[in-house]
């Protein structure tokens, strides 16, 4: 998993509340992702980042808002879960420096939001 | 648990036989491409990339295509085995954008 890993791996809980996801990596590589995954829909980027405390939105960023204060860290936050936000969430790093080639995922975050 | 649904498009093949996966991209303006593989209830697994200044490129079984002109960049498996069976994704990227862009997924199944 090149040095990824994702917390919690399973999570339920309930709409409206809050719910923050964290991927972790130990191998200090600039650009980390978060993507979600849907039946029928593929892998959807949410946000990104290209360094400590910058990240930009990704396709599908409504009702999700990240963080990266760390290098290594690169949190995904929902401010106020909702049922369309039960997904697959799957963080990942690019091993390039330059360009966002290349990603390594991590084993995924099976959300439920009941 | 199970990453894709029922309604992916779906390859079925005999063990030992080639299997050739397709994919089709929407910008012209990508310039890199990539291939994964993802079982169930895993990440998905980086197979082969491609960059847009090449039409084709072989790994340890794998071959992927790139034909620009029609916007259609192909997997190809030598010698398909069981372990193979997954989900395939395409990917697209252009380089001034640092997004890569996937498609939905092809399921591979083979059988003996």
């Amino acid at each position: 998993d090149a040095g990824i890993t994702q917390s919690p791996r399973h999570k339920v809980t309930e709409t409206g509340t809050p719910v923050t996801l964290r991927c972790h990596q130990t191998e200090n590589h600039r650009y980390m992702y978060w993507y979600r995954q849907d039946p029928g829909h593929g892998l959807r980027l949410i946000h990104y980042s290209y360094g400590v405390k910058d990240t930009d939105k990704g396709e599908v960023s409504d009702g999700y808002s990240v963080s990266r204060s760390k290098t290594e860290d690169f949190l995904l936050t929902l401010e106020s879960a909702t049922s369309s936000q039960t997904s697959v969430y799957f963080c990942a790093i690019s091993e390039s420096e330059l360009k966002a080639e290349k990603l390594f995922f991590g084993s995924g975050t099976q959300l439920s939001v009941l | 648990g199970e990453s894709v649904g029922l309604h992916l498009p779906t390859l079925s093949v005999q063990e030992g036989d080639n299997s050739i996966i397709n994919c089709a991209y929407s910008n012209s303006a990508s310039d890199y491409f990539i291939w994964y593989k993802q079982e169930s209830g895993k990440g998905p697994q980086f197979i082969i990339d491609i960059r847009s200044n090449m039409d084709k490129r072989q790994g340890q079984r794998v071959t992927v295509l790139l034909n620009k002109t029609v916007k259609h960049l192909s997997l190809q498996i030598a010698a398909t085995q069981p372990g193979d069976s997954a989900v395939y994704f395409c990917a697209e990227l252009r380089y001034n954008t640092d997004k890569l862009i996937f498609g939905t997924g092809t399921r591979l199944q083979v059988f003996p």
